[in-house]
């Protein structure tokens, strides 16, 4: 049964630091999402990577997938607070969509 | 405007009661997809459809049906609901290359259920 974890589920941090949140999955895929979450809002897609060693960026963050090691992260550099928000990863095998718990962010000033 | 559109956005029902959480999409997707959200457990799927007329358990399906006879349209049937089927639930969409999934998912603006 796919499993996706993600680490750290709760993270504060200081505007203008640095700091990566992971995503571990249990089975073989190579399809793997990232997304956004305002408080009482819908989900808002970030990052599509489809193969080993896709990376891409938007802005204060960075995503990345390593299939061997059924691992990606999301790399945020010099946060603002613009970035509180829960971050979702989630995994896809042939339409089974497997969501991590989400890491909530909190950035302050 | 590309969206996909879920009513109602908020249910109060009791147990027992059938419901229905209709879900539309305008972006002629293949794929569609139903969700539901608890806190600390993320999004778990509830059933999914790759195409009109193809079906599939997702991850926590007891208690649910759905049915897809168009493409744009994919309901989620509560038969027979009970206290524990209160959640934040969310419909999502997208695109298909063959037996894949081809891109990010849309989604719905959610419905929020509560069964008394």
């Amino acid at each position: 049964e796919l499993k996706v974890e993600q680490n750290p589920l709760f993270l504060s941090m200081q505007e203008g630091k640095n700091y990566t949140i992971y995503c571990n999955y249990s089975t073989t895929s190579d399809r793997l999402y990232w997304y956004r979450q305002d408080p009482g809002k819908s989900l808002e897609s970030l990052f599509v990577l489809l193969s080993n060693g896709a990376v891409k960026q938007e802005g204060r963050l960075m995503a990345s997938l390593d299939t061997k090691a059924r691992l990606s992260t999301l790399h945020i550099t010099a946060a603002v607070h613009d970035l509180s928000a829960t971050y979702f990863c989630a995994v896809d095998t042939s339409g089974d969509m497997r969501f991590g718990a989400g890491t909530r962010l909190t950035v302050k000033p | 405007e590309a969206q996909v559109t879920q009513n109602p956005r908020y249910l109060i029902t009791v147990t027992g009661k059938k419901l229905t959480v209709t879900c539309s999409q305008n972006m002629n997707h293949e794929y569609m997809s139903w969700y539901r959200q608890d806190p600390g457990l993320g999004l778990r799927q509830i059933y999914y459809s790759m195409n009109v007329e193809a079906t599939d358990k997702g991850d926590v399906p007891e208690g649910y049906k759905v049915s897809r006879k168009e493409k744009r349209n994919f309901p989620l049937i509560l038969e027979s609901p009970s206290p524990n089927q209160t959640s934040l639930y969310f419909c999502a969409s997208t695109s298909t290359g063959g037996s894949w999934i081809s891109g990010e998912l849309f989604f719905g603006e959610g419905s929020r259920l509560t069964v008394l």
